[in-house]
């Protein structure tokens, strides 16, 4: 196990609702970013906070926004949900410097919108 | 722009042989690429990663292979067992861009016992 937890495993939403997704991070790691993985696809990344800050952005929309608290746990909200919202939704947490093997993903959460 | 592809889709070999798995990337300046398996209904797990100023790097059965006059890398898997069967990314870090993730699309591989 990673250590790295994310709620709810699964949800399904109505287009244009809001969403709220969480994730705990492993002990000890200060950096939590975000990924959005469509089926069949690698993981593109939404964003990053380090500290409480946001400190690096994909190519996402501002209806993708998120929170980091002071235990380092985190948030991913997304308003006004399109059909192509649908994906897995990962969070890895991490500790600086990043390096790969100290880079831990949850196993995400599945959210479908209709 | 910014892109880590994958050459193949899918790749099927049987048990016990080795599998490679292959990788091209497009930034010249790329410092740092990381190989994950993703089981199905799993994150992205961390395999063996390698810096750009190392050609090969080795694991248990698992070796990275990095040849930057092309922009390629590849995984070697040695005797492939049916728990390898995942879907294989590989990655690059970022460090200009707050050390984000970019990953390629994966590779399914499939082992038939």
């Amino acid at each position: 196990e990673t250590g790295v937890t994310q709620s709810p495993t699964h949800l399904i939403k109505t287009r244009g609702q809001q969403v709220t997704l969480r994730c705990s991070s492993q002990s000890g790691h200060n950096t939590v970013s975000w990924y959005q993985q469509a089926l069949g696809q690698g993981p593109q990344f939404i964003f990053q906070y380090y500290r409480e800050e946001e400190n690096g952005r994909g190519n996402f929309p501002p209806r993708f926004s998120g929170l980091q608290f002071p235990n380092y746990s985190s948030e991913l909200n997304v308003n006004a949900l399109e059909l192509d919202d649908s994906a897995l939704y990962l969070c890895a947490s991490s500790r600086q410097p990043i390096s790969g093997n100290t880079i831990y993903f949850g196993e995400g959460s599945w959210l479908t919108v209709v | 722009g910014e892109s880590v592809g994958l050459h193949l889709p899918t790749l099927s070999v049987q048990e016990g042989d080795n599998s490679i798995i292959n990788c091209a990337y497009s930034n010249s300046a790329s410092d740092y690429f990381i190989w994950y398996k993703q089981e199905s209904g799993k994150g992205p797990q961390f395999i063996i990663d390698i810096r750009s100023n190392m050609d090969k790097r080795q694991g248990q059965r698992v070796t990275v292979l990095l040849n930057k006059t092309v922009k390629h890398l590849s995984l070697q898997i040695a005797a492939t067992q049916p728990g390898d069967s995942a879907v294989y990314f590989c990655a690059e870090i970022a460090y200009n861009q707050g050390g984000k993730l970019i990953f390629g699309q994966g590779t399914e591989l499939s082992v038939k016992p």
